[in-house]
């Protein structure tokens, strides 16, 4: 089966510097890469989302890349702000299938 | 409105009891599931239904017993609760077709002395 590795494990940065967390994945099968936000009591959330035609994508300050070749994926944060501040959680899945594969997730400090 | 609801938030009981999770969704989605977060922040898929029907059931405990009545409904029993179940435990929701956008609820932290 799928196994998903992230790294790091926890992250620390000032506000308005940028942070990255990556991913590597073992199935060459899987297509579709999501990332969650897990803000403190809550679920996590979709924050952005990346199919394996696809090399780059952009949502305002949240980019993330996708290097098929090399299996991994990394989830790119820019200009920081303490609300950024939450466990990430990248996961990988083949697209339109029920079945999602996490990785053990990145706690982000940004510090004001 | 909270789209996926489940009660109750805080669940503390002895060991050998039984409880149940409930989730409610609103979204009007096909697919629920249940997901386990251990200590380690871990996160674990445990069961999904697709319109009332058990499509994933990973190697869980069969102590561990899933019921949806309907497809807005998506339960957890647990039986003869044990130290290791300790966790929390999130319910979800996606629609079919496309990308399976997990839509979480808030999570029941269930603590097991």
């Amino acid at each position: 089966g799928e196994n998903v590795e992230q790294h790091p494990s926890t992250l620390s940065v000032q506000e308005g510097d940028s942070a990255v967390i990556k991913c590597t994945y073992s199935d060459s099968a899987s297509n579709y890469f999501p990332w969650y936000k897990q803000e403190l009591g809550k679920g996590p959330q979709l924050i952005i989302d990346i199919r394996s035609n696809v090399g780059e994508k952009k949502d305002q300050r949240i980019a993330v890349t996708l290097n098929k070749t090399a299996k991994h994926f990394s989830l790119h944060i820019t200009e920081t702000q303490p609300e950024d501040s939450a466990v990430y959680f990248c996961a990988a899945s083949l697209y339109n299938f029920n079945k999602f594969y996490f990785g053990s997730g990145t706690k982000l400090n940004v510090k004001p | 409105d909270t789209a996926v609801s489940q009660t109750p938030k805080y669940l503390v009981t002895q060991m050998g009891n039984d409880k149940s999770i409930k989730c409610e969704q609103n979204l009007g989605h096909d697919t629920m599931y249940w997901y386990k977060q251990d200590s380690k922040k871990f996160l674990k898929i445990m069961f999904s239904y697709n319109n009332k029907e058990l499509i994933i059931n990973e190697t869980v405990p069969n102590r561990f017993s899933p019921k949806s009545p309907d497809k807005a409904h998506l339960n957890l029993h647990i039986n003869s609760l044990e130290l290791g179940d300790s966790a929390v435990y999130f319910c979800a929701s996606s629609q079919e077709g496309g990308p399976r956008v997990l839509h979480f609820g808030n999570g029941t932290r269930l603590t097991v002395t």
